[in-house]
């Protein structure tokens, strides 16, 4: 069974620029996770979705950041515009089930310049 | 704000030696604790512990939940070199589906 899939693995941006990351569930997961780990701190929620809605958005920092997961399979994360703070490594998870362990990908580093 | 705390915050020890790593928390409405090793790229799952007292095992990792003191412990018994990693605890609760993470612990395991 493949994994938890992100893409792509690295992403060099310079401030006020665009960048969409995807994420790629584990097939048949219906709960999809964001969080984000930036320098020197702990890895922090973001998002969650069940199949295509948007279950909880309190950990997004702020209106630049776009999640979608439309047709509740893969989602992406836009973030427009970049800035120098939203450097850091962006994970994605998902689970079965809310009472099951999330499961997660390699992550997708940004660094913002 | 549910909260995570780990300790050591690194560790180095030598092939053969027993680690144990510690895991505190402060959470509203606890559901589980979870235990993630990361090496290079993804957290890899280890252990999902809901009830106090009854110890998950894997080969030569082990952890237990105490749900009155909040904590718990993930221990390395024979350690190799491939164990290094950091190794990451995280809670979660029944208001939502979020995890909240501890700062890790780095564990080096010498030849």
């Amino acid at each position: 069974e493949a994994g938890v899939t992100q893409f792509p693995s690295h992403s060099v941006i310079e401030k006020g620029q665009t960048v969409t990351l995807r994420c790629d569930p584990i097939s048949g997961h219906d709960n999809l996770y964001w969080y984000r780990r930036v320098m020197g701190k702990e890895i922090k929620f973001l998002l969650h979705f069940v199949k295509e809605s948007k279950q909880d958005e309190s950990g997004m920092p702020n209106n630049r950041f776009l999640a979608e997961r439309t047709g509740g399979t893969y989602s992406t994360l836009k973030v427009q515009p970049a800035e120098l703070e939203d450097s850091g490594v962006y994970f994605c998870a998902s689970s079965q089930d809310l009472i099951y362990e999330q499961y997660f990908g390699p992550g997708t580093r940004l660094t913002v310049t | 704000e549910d909260k995570v705390v780990q300790s050591p915050l690194s560790l180095v020890v030598h092939e053969g030696d027993t680690v144990t790593l510690n895991c505190s928390y402060e959470v509203t409405n606890f559901r589980s604790l979870l235990w993630y090793k990361q090496e290079k790229k993804a957290p890899t799952f280890l252990f999902m512990l809901t009830s106090s007292g009854i110890e998950k095992k894997s080969g030569r990792l082990s952890s237990i939940l105490d749900k009155k003191e909040l904590f718990s412990i993930l221990n390395i018994t024979a350690t190799q070199t491939g164990d290094s990693a950091i190794y990451l605890c995280a809670v979660n609760n029944n208001a939502g589906n979020m995890l909240t993470f501890g700062g890790g612990t780095r564990l080096m395991v010498k030849p």
